[in-house]
């Protein structure tokens, strides 16, 4: 269990609406990540952070924003969201290891199903 | 760029048969290999790894080769049980002009019946 907490865990919203999403560490990881999960398309990275107020885009950022103002928290918002934004939305960390380099391996959390109509 | 290939699901077996999921790659440098597992309702969970050409990476009877020759990494498993059905995922992650990030595979799901 690398502590990780999701909120909420379901949401339902309507299209065109402001939703944020959570992800809450309490292992002091510096890296963070989000990605969505779609049938057919497995994971996609859509930001990760390597640091308070430090983020970069993934692959499907478009429509997502980020923030970090606290090592233990993540913040995912869709400014407006739309149906194609209905997915399972993971968030994921990284820890680092001795010597300060960082592990392969990320650790993911339980998942918040969003629901756009 | 960086992909991932798996072989499309459900894969649908009897208990304690022989399972075999395919995974192929693309991938620039030389990549590290991951199988990762969902089970139902959950997150992913790190199965195994392999860092480099020739590496086996095993986990709960679960095993899969780093072949650098045929840009592969299939997951194998001698005897599944019920509890094995998951989706799993191949992923790769290469630290060639992309950062620590991961490419993951779309999944395949495995259902394992009595």
């Amino acid at each position: 269990d690398a502590g990780i907490t999701q909120s909420p865990r379901h949401k339902v919203t309507e299209t065109g609406t402001p939703v944020t999403l959570r992800c809450h560490q309490t292992e002091n990881h510096r890296y963070m990540y989000w990605y969505r999960q779609d049938p057919g398309h497995g994971l996609r990275l859509i930001h990760y952070s390597y640091g308070v107020k430090d983020t970069d885009k993934g692959e499907v950022s478009d429509g997502y924003s980020v923030s970090r103002s606290k090592t233990e928290d993540f913040l995912l918002t869709l400014e407006s969201a739309t149906s194609s934004q209905t997915s399972v939305y993971f968030c994921a960390i990284r820890p680092l290891i001795l010597a300060g380099g960082i592990t392969d391996t990320q650790y993911f959390g339980p998942g918040t199903r969003l629901t756009v109509l | 760029g960086n992909s991932v290939t798996q072989m499309e699901g459900p894969v649908t077996l009897s208990e304690e048969a022989f399972l075999t999921i395919n995974c192929t790659y693309t991938a620039t440098g030389y990549p590290s290999l991951f199988w990762y597992v969902q089970y139902p309702g959950e997150g992913l969970q790190l199965l195994l790894k392999a860092t480099k050409a020739d590496d086996k990476g095993s986990n709960k009877g679960f095993e899969a080769t780093y072949r650098k020759e045929t840009t592969s990494f299939h997951l194998e498993k001698g005897s599944v049980q019920v509890s094995d059905s998951a989706v799993y995922f191949c992923a790769l992650e290469s630290r060639a002009g992309g950062g620590n990030k991961l490419t993951f595979g779309t999944g395949t799901q495995l259902k394992v019946e009595l």
